[in-house]
Parts: structure tokens; sequence; C-alpha cells
């Protein structure tokens, strides 16, 4: 199995709405990433997990807050967002070894803030 | 910390060749190179790691000068495939601080 699934595809969510994305991996990654990718520009690292430890917070606004439950999963839970917020949201996962690999990236969630 | 990319976009002809350079100004242990196509998520296509090699993936090759902080994808004798936009991505010593360049559109047409 060498997929990184996402779900959902598609959210349409309000200004006042909770909602959260999903991202799931079984390739015995320890690496997981959300990256942020507005129209016709490159994706934009958010947070790292590794093992299951948040390493790397991109200076993201509380209004997004990433969750590892095991090494397997990776959440990432919406609240109050703006519309500038609407993206294609990317999870991506890498081995976790003293060089570097290439990341395997998720199909993404394309999300709409109204 | 983006690393820059040239060109930003590239129309060839089925069976010419392109070359797409990505730089930074920062000091690089490795290189990525993506191609996303439209509605799809990035796809590795291969990493070079300091040291200066040169690596390849069918007709898609790319070389990396770690002096100059700089690397090149090859594509040669493109195919209506290789139609999407190339992204590099570089770490700066911490592979899991990875930033994406700005992109190159690549336009393959018969």
């Amino acid at each position: 199995d060498t997929e990184v699934t996402q779900t959902p595809k598609h959210l349409v969510m309000g200004m006042t709405n909770k909602k959260s994305l999903k991202c799931e991996q079984h390739m015995g990654h320890r690496a997981m990433y959300w990256y942020k990718q507005k129209a016709k520009k490159p994706p934009e690292l958010m947070f790292v997990y590794s093992y299951e430890k948040l390493s790397i917070n991109e200076s993201v606004p509380s209004r997004f807050s990433p969750e590892c439950p095991n090494s397997s999963l990776l959440n990432l839970h919406l609240h109050a967002l703006q519309p500038e917020d609407s993206a294609l949201y990317l999870c991506a996962s890498s081995q976790v070894t003293d060089r570097p690999y290439g990341y395997t990236f998720g199909s993404g969630t394309r999300l709409t803030v109204v | 910390q983006q690393p820059v990319q040239s060109p930003q976009a590239v129309i060839l002809r089925e069976g010419e060749d392109a070359v797409i350079n990505c730089s930074s100004s920062k000091a690089l242990y490795s290189v990525h190179w993506y191609r996303q196509k439209h509605g799809e998520a990035p796809v590795f296509l291969m990493i070079l790691l300091k040291g200066g090699e040169q690596k390849g993936h069918e007709k898609i090759s790319a070389s990396f000068n770690e002096k100059k902080q700089q690397s090149s994808l090859y594509l040669t004798a493109s195919q209506l495939s290789y139609s999407g936009t190339y992204f590099c991505g570089t770490d700066q010593y911490n592979f899991n601080k990875f930033y994406f360049g700005s992109g190159t559109k690549l336009n393959v047409k018969p």
C-alpha cells in the first residue's frame, strides 16, 4: 500500500463551523505533514509531525489545529475559518531516516469557506 | 527560504527537450523534484543529495550543483504525459522542513 488517503475530497464550511480533515497512510512512514496550496501557487508547509510529535508549526493561525492520534493518522481540525483559508489542503508522509526521502502526497481536500 | 524556479512556463512540442532550473540562497542538503497535474497531488520524481549527483528517471534527469545551490531538471524527448507543473523543493539541513519552489508550468503539445 503506497498511498496517502485524504477525506473528504471536497468540503464547504461556514465561518462558524467546526470540521476536520483526515489523512491516513499505511506505508510505515513516521513523518507526516500538512500543506496548504492556493490556486497557481506552490504548496506551503503548515505542520510537521515526527514520531507522532509536532515538530514544526510554521506560524499557522490557531484556527487550524493538527492532531496525530497514531503513526498512521493525521487530522487537521478547523474552527472559525476565514474565506481566505479556502485552498487545497494536502497531507504528505515520508520516512524518517538519516537521509532525506521523497514525500508521498494525498490527493488533497479542496476546502471552501463561505 | 523558498527556492526560485525558472522559467515560469514552457510550451513544447512532443519530442522537444526542456530544462527547468531551481536555485536557493541558502545552503542545501537535498533537492527534490515533483510534478503536479491539474487537480491532482504532487508526485515525487527524484531527490538529489549534497554531493553533486545526477539522477535519472526514464527520460527525466536532474543535477545538483551544491557550490552554486542550484539544481536543473532535464526533460528529454518530451511526451504529452509530461505536461503539468514542476516544483523543486529544498531542505536546508532539516529534511523535515521542506519548501517548494514557485513552480514551472510545462505544456507539451502534439
